[in-house]
């Protein structure tokens, strides 16, 4: 059964931790991403992957960081110097990033900071 | 940058009313994606328009793709009530990425 998995569904952390959001996608994409979604503001892309071992930054990167060391992983680090983490984050994936680039999202995980 | 608005941000109809939501970019696109998300739930992919005036129809769903290709607009047909969410247009200019709308929630009263 292929998809996109995120893991977990809630987390909660205190201010001034570290906290690395899990993806996992057995879709066989070359390309991945991370948004970030608050109410009323929409999807805003954190970060995106065409390939393994290269990652580029998106609208709103600061404060995060990723790593794609494999092709079906794609985690995403939510550091402390992140002023206002509290939000819903969501993977997604597709073929590639030309032509059809349906993207395919993750359940979502939403995160509180407390 | 790149900008994709979307309205209108929030809208009520009562089932069987007729529904609408519109697109602009800034920028003329490569191609416009439509997202539905249930509440709670997570965006899921609805049609993709590449052509300059494209029409597509889904049942009850009609999606237009405007002539310079810098707008776009969903119209559903005699809403029902699961019909209920949030739709957000996705625009990609050169890079292929792309540029969401902020969504635009339906609300179908029975």
């Amino acid at each position: 059964d292929g998809g996109i998995t995120q893991s977990p569904k809630y987390l909660f952390r205190k201010e001034g931790q570290n906290v690395t959001l899990s993806c996992e996608q057995n879709l066989n994409h070359d390309a991945m991403y991370w948004y970030r979604q608050d109410p009323g503001q929409g999807l805003r892309l954190i970060y995106y992957s065409q390939i393994v071992n290269d990652f580029q930054k998106g609208d709103i990167a600061e404060g995060y960081s990723v790593s794609r060391e494999k092709k079906e992983s794609f985690p995403l680090t939510v550091t402390s110097a992140q002023k206002n983490p509290t939000a819903f984050y969501l993977c997604a994936s597709s073929i590639g990033l030309s032509g059809g680039n349906e993207q395919f999202f993750g359940p979502g995980t939403r995160l509180t900071v407390l | 940058g790149q900008q994709v608005m979307q309205i209108p941000q929030y809208q009520h109809v009562q089932e069987g009313e007729d529904f609408t939501t519109y697109c602009n970019s800034s920028t003329t696109l490569s191609n416009i994606q439509w997202y539905k998300q249930r509440p709670g739930g997570h965006p899921v992919f609805l049609i993709q328009l590449v052509k300059s005036g494209e029409v597509k129809k889904q049942k009850r769903l009609t999606f237009q793709f405007g002539e310079a290709k810098k707008n776009s607009s969903l119209h559903i047909t005699a809403t029902q009530t699961t019909d209920v969410g949030t739709y957000f247009c996705g625009g990609s200019g050169g890079s292929y990425i792309p540029t969401f709308g902020r969504g635009t929630s339906l609300i179908v009263h029975p």
